[in-house]
């Protein structure tokens, strides 16, 4: 039983296009995040949600938008794709807001989109 | 500007051996390590982890050192098997933070 899920699991969409990416979790977890992983594997995060509320927005450009329409999931709503948008993007949640050797991530298993 | 680093892209030990994985750090702020492993097309999985108040912390076969005078940790694995090859990746958080700053992994081959 996966406990962070992502759909799709790969996407290949044209430039200008506008894609969403789900994410659900069932571990009952209060903060739901949104990774990308680039072409040089550098994972960066991009946003953070706590109980539905927007925590971290990391200098993404505003044709991303997540939603979250309760605790257990996280979308991410990308407009207007472009080529450079291209990366594997990884969902994860954990049990609390803060990190800590008590509360790890956990990640699901990434969506590779590809924009061409 | 990268605040975690891991310097060798890969390594390659024989079964039964050690392995050895480093990661520095800039941030003096982290005060709390991670170590998660990826196989290809899953996402990362967290295999242990380190306050800053302590310098080691060991589970199993794998043991995490964390030197904070000279901004490193490494993860120790022994004996390595051949299912431990996969993507290590190192990554730290501040005191209070919420998200993970990570090295760009090292690829881990143990050769049977």
């Amino acid at each position: 039983d996966t406990a962070v899920s992502q759909t799709p699991k790969y996407l290949v969409t044209q430039m200008g296009n506008d894609k969403s990416i789900k994410c659900e979790q069932n571990l009952g977890h209060d903060t739901m995040y949104w990774y990308k992983q680039d072409s040089k594997k550098f994972l960066k995060i991009m946003f953070s949600y706590n109980n539905k509320e927007l925590i971290i927005n990391e200098t993404v450009p505003n044709r991303f938008s997540p939603k979250s329409p309760d605790k257990a999931h996280l979308n991410l709503h990308i407009n207007s794709l472009e080529l450079g948008d291209s990366a594997v993007y990884f969902c994860a949640s954990s049990q609390e807001y803060r990190l800590s050797v008590n509360t790890e991530a956990f990640f699901g298993q990434g969506t590779r989109l590809t924009v061409v | 500007d990268q605040q975690v680093k891991q310097n060798s892209p890969s390594l390659s030990v024989q079964e039964g051996r050690i392995s050895i994985l480093n990661c520095d750090y800039t941030n003096s702020m982290f005060d709390y390590f991670l170590w998660y492993k990826k196989y290809p097309a899953e996402g990362p999985t967290f295999l242990i982890s380190i306050s800053s108040i302590k310098d080691k912390n060991e589970d199993g076969r794998f043991t995490v050192f964390l030197n904070k005078s000279a901004k490193h940790l490494s993860l120790h694995i022994v004996p390595s098997q051949p299912g431990d090859s996969a993507v290590y990746f190192c990554a730290a958080s501040g005191a209070g933070a919420n998200n993970l700053f990570f090295g760009t992994g090292t690829r881990l081959t143990v050769i049977p």
